[in-house]
């Protein structure tokens, strides 16, 4: 079983639409957990760490569920440059080493 | 602004050849990683390093090897290149905060061996 697992998607969705993606972590001890983002053969960049208490930034809202073990990303008002693949991101451990989930993928469409 | 930087964006080489990627960071960073990413497998942790001349096996570090002389610059070495050891491989930095540590990521090597 994968540390941190997705579903691949796509999730195709229209302009305007909200979509949510989960993700689940199986080691209990993970402390604390991200969402990169990845566009088209480009490199992953930060989109937003997640806290216990949830947190919002702008259209998007990241949530934590420590008792179920996963993690959310609510997009709302999708744009056409939300499309993306958006990596689940949890950190184990020590030395700042990082477990990447296999990434969703969103289209967003007229 | 961070930025971190990959010698080459694509590399073909042949089988059995020494293969050497740098990846140089300018934000005085602690910690330096070198993924490759696959489809279906996402980002996969090869080495990483927390300080110059240590260095700590991933999750697949069969195969290659690395060397960190300075700290900003952290090198990747397949000694004995396959035809398994093409990917995209991706370097990172980021600085040592404990829980949070957002990671800066190259543009990438696409590397093909023949």
């Amino acid at each position: 079983r994968k540390e941190v697992e997705q579903d691949p998607g796509p999730f195709n969705v229209p302009e305007g639409a909200t979509v949510a993606f989960n993700c689940t972590y199986s080691n209990s001890a993970s402390q604390s957990f991200f969402w990169y983002r990845q566009d088209c053969r480009k490199e992953p960049k930060l989109l937003m760490s997640v806290y216990s208490s949830g947190n919002e930034d702008g259209r998007f809202t990241a949530q934590l569920n420590r008792a179920s073990q996963y993690i959310s990303l609510l997009i709302r008002d999708s744009k056409l440059s939300d499309s993306a693949t958006y990596l689940c991101v949890a950190h184990t451990g020590t030395a700042s080493k990082l477990t990447f989930g296999t990434g969703t993928r969103l289209q967003v469409t007229l | 602004d961070v930025k971190v930087t990959q010698s080459s964006r694509y590399l073909v080489k042949r089988t059995g050849e020494k293969v050497f990627l740098e990846c140089v960071q300018d934000m005085d960073h602690e910690n330096m990683f070198w993924y490759r990413q696959d489809p279906g497998l996402g980002l996969r942790l090869i080495y990483f390093s927390y300080d110059v001349k240590m260095k700590e096996k991933g999750d697949i570090p069969e195969g290659y090897s690395v060397s960190r002389e300075k700290k900003e610059r952290f090198s990747l070495i397949l000694e004995s290149a396959s035809t398994n050891q093409t990917s995209m491989y991706l370097c990172a930095s980021s600085f040592d905060r404990g829980a949070y540590n957002e990671q800066f990521f190259g543009p990438g090597t696409r590397l093909t061996v023949l």
